[in-house]
């Protein structure tokens, strides 16, 4: 299985602030990477898919990045409703295995 | 607008059979997977497996000896039963549609999730 890894595992920010999240493969993928949040009791929410692709719907402050085994999300103006759980997950083989998550808290 | 709605048992013995069933609208059913994706509580998110609307499963191989999904394409509806649960099935469980399509490349991701049902496990 290919595995996956993200950093931080949280962080502190401030309103306003630019975050960037990081998710590593165990091996290349291409850009089959997703990017989901997730709200405490709540499902997760699609955010990015194919690494870069922005879902319809999501504010175009969030953002993905990157190919092979290394991608990146970013907050370019963390907003409140922002704080949340982040998960990447690689969708290039079964299973698709999730990241272990980026937790987003208020400094 | 398209959701998934879920329900089943929320409370399990150990060695009972987990059963949870997940109804579909405002979408076309067939054309898609239809996943089963849990999360122990303050965990991350495992993916079980899916069912497609003729009923074509892929399974998580570390569960596949104990999972069993079909569907029920007049009433738009997947279920999932996994046998033999221990407390480390506890979770929250999701229905989710998995999305598949080729454009510059292979497009996978789950677009609409449902609820999410707490199956607690306890003697």
């Amino acid at each position: 299985d290919i595995q996956m890894t993200q950093s931080p595992s949280s962080l502190s920010a401030s309103v306003g602030d630019r975050v960037t999240i990081t998710c590593r493969a165990s091996q290349s993928i291409s850009t089959s990477l997703n990017w989901y949040q997730q709200k405490t009791g709540k499902a997760p929410k699609l955010l990015i898919y194919a690494a870069s692709s922005l879902q319809s719907g999501v504010p175009s402050r969030f953002s993905g990045s990157g190919s092979g085994t290394d991608f990146a999300l970013t907050i370019s103006s963390l907003r409140p409703e922002d704080f949340a759980t982040y998960y990447c997950q690689q969708s290039y083989s079964t299973p698709p295995l999730f990241g272990p998550g980026t937790t987003v808290d208020v400094k | 607008q398209v959701q998934l709605q879920q329900w089943g048992a929320g409370l399990l013995k150990p060695s009972e059979t987990l059963s949870l069933t997940c109804d579909v609208y405002g979408a076309s059913f067939n054309g898609y997977y239809w996943s089963w994706i849990r999360q122990p509580p303050g965990k991350g998110l495992e993916w079980i497996g899916e069912v497609n609307h003729i009923g074509s499963t892929n399974y998580n191989p570390s569960l596949k000896s104990r999972v069993t999904m079909s569907v029920h394409t007049s009433r738009n509806q997947i279920s999932l039963n996994l046998s033999s649960v221990t407390a480390a099935d506890t979770a929250v469980y999701y229905c989710a549609r998995h999305y598949s399509a080729y454009g510059m490349g292979w497009l996978n991701y789950f677009d609409y999730w449902g609820q999410g049902t707490l199956v607690t496990v306890s003697s």
